[in-house]
């Protein structure tokens, strides 16, 4: 299957602070990426949907200002948790769908912990 | 009602049983059926995908979408520890994906 890559898997940083996670499909175009967030033992839960070249759609309860969603290109989109607090403090997973296809494939997710 | 229905788990067998895993939904316009294994801490990875009613087998997986019923299942034969994770259905349309809450299987040796 195709691969999608996250960078960080893991940030630990201050309260207060802005962290930038990068999501990429490394071998097939994307124009949408999705947005995953996930607490212990639930299932996802979908925060933004991107689109190459135009704004993100937010979920409902998701504030956009604070996580701010760019999809710049068809292999990247960055999610940067702005003045991050600890209940901010998740397994943040992308996902990337096959122009073609339609198959989503998932990022290995990256590991959110706000002091 | 939700949308996604999946049987909650979490269910416990011996290596080399076949495990069934189940999910009804109730949004007549999805279209396509996909099938997630996620291990601890990492991203779902694509299991089964699907557009049509029927069976779809790779290796040891089938998945079996039955559209007229509105239900989905994953069997896995022969199923090994290495299979012990939370598998997760989703189903799309219009370019968005809606999954279910997962159901995790441990397959002890």
């Amino acid at each position: 299957g195709a691969v999608v890559s996250q960078h960080p898997s893991w940030v630990i940083c201050k309260s207060g602070t802005s962290v930038k996670i990068e999501c990429r499909s490394l071998d097939f175009q994307a124009t949408t990426m999705f947005w995953y967030r996930q607490f212990p033992k639930q299932s996802l839960m979908l925060m933004a949907t991107s689109n190459e070249g135009s704004k993100a759609t937010y979920e409902q309860g998701v504030e956009k200002d604070k996580f701010l969603i760019n999809h710049a290109s068809l292999t990247l989109s960055t999610l940067t948790v702005t003045s991050a607090h600890p209940e901010d403090s998740s397994f943040y997973i992308c996902s990337a769908r096959e122009t073609r296809s339609n198959e989503q494939f998932f990022g290995p997710g990256t590991r959110l912990t706000v002091l | 009602q939700k949308e996604v229905e999946q049987d909650p788990g979490p269910l416990s067998v011996p290596e080399g049983a076949i495990v069934s895993l189940n999910c009804t939904y109730s949004n007549s316009a999805f279209q396509y059926f996909m099938w997630y294994r996620q291990y601890s801490r990492k991203g779902p990875e694509l299991l089964m995908y699907t557009y049509s009613s029927g069976n779809k087998e790779d290796g040891r997986f089938t998945a079996q979408v039955d559209k007229s019923s509105k239900y989905i299942s994953l069997f896995i034969r022969d199923s090994q520890p290495s299979d012990s994770a939370t598998y997760l259905c989703a189903f799309g349309n219009a370019g968005k994906s809606t999954f279910g809450d997962g159901t995790t299987l441990t397959v002890k040796p």
